[in-house]
């Protein structure tokens, strides 16, 4: 069965700061992997997705890479600013014969950004 | 159309009460999800529907009803909840893939979800 863990648990940073998000999962036979941003109360919205068979996805200050083959994946986050507050969720995809996509998320990372 | 929408956005009811959820898409997606999300926790699967059928039921129990009445529209019908069923309600919608189709790109378009709290 398929998990994933994503360190650390919580972060709080100064406004400015560059930081890093890891996630790791164990069955390294995914299509994909999603980084998701959840605010408070709301739903998720999807950051970046990079394929199996791609190393890493850039969207502007965010830089999320890949490697499939030790089970990692980390986004990047340059230069951080208060609204990038938010809880930062990994989630692999997975093919179910019966259902298409089925997402498998860690647990999330809650950051904060300090002005 | 990017959007998934779900009503209501909150929701208060009585262990006795029966309510339901609403989900709609207008993204021609064949594949729709229910999911359940508790505070500090990532969601958990609760239903799938592929092609407007049942697919996945995650030992669901039966106060919660799923029911795909066309391929743009999903609905939880609640019955029965218990206080520990309070929690965020996330519904998504993806293109759909057949066993061995699809593609490594699609993923998954989430609601803004719906806040339940039952008394």
């Amino acid at each position: 069965k398929q998990e994933v863990t994503q360190i650390p648990a919580a972060l709080s940073v100064p406004e400015g700061e560059n930081l890093v998000l890891n996630c790791s999962f164990t069955d390294s036979a995914i299509y994909n992997l999603q980084w998701f941003r959840q605010d408070p109360g709301k739903g998720l919205t999807s950051l970046l997705l990079i394929q199996s068979s791609q190393r890493e996805q850039t969207s502007g200050r965010l830089n999320a890479s890949l490697d499939k083959s030790s089970g990692r994946s980390t986004l990047y986050i340059a230069a951080s600013q208060p609204g990038d507050s938010a809880t930062y969720l990994c989630a692999v995809v997975h093919m179910n014969n019966n259902a298409g996509n089925m997402l498998t998320f860690g647990g999330g990372t809650r950051l904060m950004v300090k002005p | 159309d990017t959007e998934v929408t779900q009503t209501p956005k909150h929701l208060v009811m009585g262990m006795t009460n029966k309510k339901s959820l609403k989900c709609e898409q207008h993204m021609g997606h064949r594949a729709m999800y229910w999911y359940k999300q508790k505070a500090k926790k990532p969601p958990e699967l609760m239903f799938v529907y592929s092609y407007e059928k049942l697919s996945i039921n995650e030992s669901v129990p039966s106060r919660f009803s799923p029911e795909c009445p066309n391929s743009s529209l999903l609905n939880l019908h609640l019955h029965a909840l218990q206080p520990e069923d309070s929690a965020l309600y996330l519904c998504a919608s993806s293109p759909t893939v057949e066993a061995g189709g699809g593609s490594s790109t699609d993923t998954q378009y989430f609601g803004p979800g719906t806040r339940l709290t039952v008394l």
